[in-house]
């Protein structure tokens, strides 16, 4: 079945640094989702990506849907303590999410 | 509009016992989902559900059933638990138009904890 796999697991970041992290399926996808956990909430929607290559920013936040549409990636610069938490993306419908990357950050 | 409502927010079972997870959007989606959250994991697929009187497993089906006989509730059955049904549940709903740019984003819920002993 469909896997994804983000990698890394665990970031930690200095505030002001910038970070990427990193979305991989063992299949193609039609699509591609990002959604950010607060510790103790539920994930919230960022953006979808569906084109090959896309790339859409959110301020300080940049997703990137890659050509095979097999990966993808989220890079943010300029790291907030309200960064903190956690970044799954999920892919498809039938959303098969990865396990996610944990961002703590220290100011 | 609430969005989508989970009760109750908390809940201890006992092994063997039964109990359903209460699921309701106010946002007429088509698509439901049940999902669970084990400490430090992703999300695992339970159910979903493409509309009214349709339902289909996920990932993680066993031990679990669902009903959908209204587009606003999305029940989750535990029948017999166990301690490996310890988890955080989430409940979610998007809406797929199925023509054109179609968008995927789910609206999760607030989450039930469920722990089982």
């Amino acid at each position: 079945g469909q896997q994804v796999m983000q990698i890394p697991q665990y970031q930690h970041v200095q505030e002001g640094e910038d970070f990427t992290t990193y979305c991989n399926s063992s299949t193609t996808l039609s699509n591609i989702q990002w959604y950010k956990q607060r510790p103790g909430g539920h994930p919230v929607f960022l953006i979808q990506l569906v084109k090959s290559g896309e790339v859409k920013k959110q301020k300080r936040l940049t997703f990137q849907f890659g050509e095979a549409k097999k990966n993808s990636s989220l890079h943010i610069t300029a790291t907030q303590t309200t960064d903190v938490g956690t970044y799954f993306c999920a892919g498809n419908y039938k959303l098969s999410f990865g396990a996610g990357t944990t961002v703590t950050v220290r100011a | 509009n609430a969005g989508v409502t989970q009760t109750p927010k908390f809940r201890i079972l006992k092994i063997g016992q039964s109990m359903t997870l209460q699921c309701a959007q106010d946002m007429n989606h088509n698509y439901m989902y049940w999902y669970r959250q084990d400490p430090g994991m992703g999300l695992k697929l339970i159910y979903y559900s493409v509309g009214a009187g349709i339902t289909d497993k996920g990932e993680v089906p066993n031990g679990y059933n669902v009903s959908r006989s209204t587009t606003e509730d999305f029940p989750l059955r535990l029948e017999l638990a166990a301690p490996s049904q310890t988890s955080v549940y989430f409940c979610a709903s998007s809406y797929f138009r199925g023509t054109g740019e179609t968008s995927y984003e789910q609206y999760f819920g607030p989450g039930t904890r469920l722990t089982v002993t």
